[in-house]
């Protein structure tokens, strides 16, 4: 069936660092891709998305490539902040069913 | 302001006690959904309505009902609630057929609930 897999956690980085989260998925069809944040106490907000293979996604300096051949929508960050400590979830839209990975939560320390 | 609010945020009770979690959105959407939230686990969803009158099932329907006869209310009910089914619910809404068009979802606070 229909599922996402996401890079377990937590990760715990500097303030300034690369981030990478990986997410690769199994679907039938042409799913969109999301990424969703949720901050503590919270609900989820949308953080990004893409419709269709090969587009990008991008949102307060994160990004992520709708890549068909690796079935992978990895979140990337070229710097981050201590306000982007939060859990980071990919999801996955086909059909009429959203379908999510299990989240990863990021820690930044200044 | 555009909200998808749902009541109670948190919720204590005990097993086999019937409960209703209300959803209600001010956006006018087409399609609504409630997940449950455990660790580990990710969100899961339980049931998804496209419009009034029309829901189905998602993952982890069981011990779960719904009913959609208004837009803009989803309630969640559990008719005889058992300890499994502790977990923290969102309820969220998009536009429309979210599988077709990439909608995006907005999701509520979520609902805290503990069956003792």
């Amino acid at each position: 069936g229909d599922s996402v897999t996401q890079m377990e956690g937590p990760v715990t980085l500097s303030e300034e660092a690369f981030l990478t989260i990986n997410c690769t998925y199994t679907a039938t069809g042409y799913p969109s891709l999301f990424w969703y944040v949720q901050y503590p106490g919270e609900g989820l907000q949308l953080l990004l998305k893409a419709t269709k293979a090969d587009d990008k996604g991008s949102n307060k300096g994160f990004e992520a490539t709708y890549r068909k051949e690796t079935t992978s929508f990895h979140l990337e960050k070229g710097s981050v902040q201590v306000s982007d400590s939060a859990v980071y979830f990919c999801a996955l839209h086909t059909g009429n069913q959203f379908y999510f990975g299990t989240g990863t939560s990021l820690t930044v320390i200044p | 302001e555009a909200q998808v609010t749902q009541n109670p945020r948190y919720l204590i009770t005990v097993t086999g006690k019937k409960l209703t979690v209300t959803c209600s959105q001010n956006m006018n959407h087409e399609y609504m959904s409630w997940y449950r939230q455990d660790p580990g686990l990710g969100l899961r969803q339980i049931y998804y309505s496209m419009n009034v009158e029309v829901t189905d099932k998602g993952d982890v329907p069981e011990g779960y009902k719904v009913s959609r006869k208004e837009k803009r209310n989803f309630p969640l009910i559990l008719e005889s609630p058992s300890p499994n089914q502790t977990s923290l619910y969102f309820c969220a809404s998009s536009r429309g057929l979210a599988g077709v068009y990439g909608e995006t979802q907005y999701f509520g606070p979520g609902t805290r609930l503990l069956v003792l």
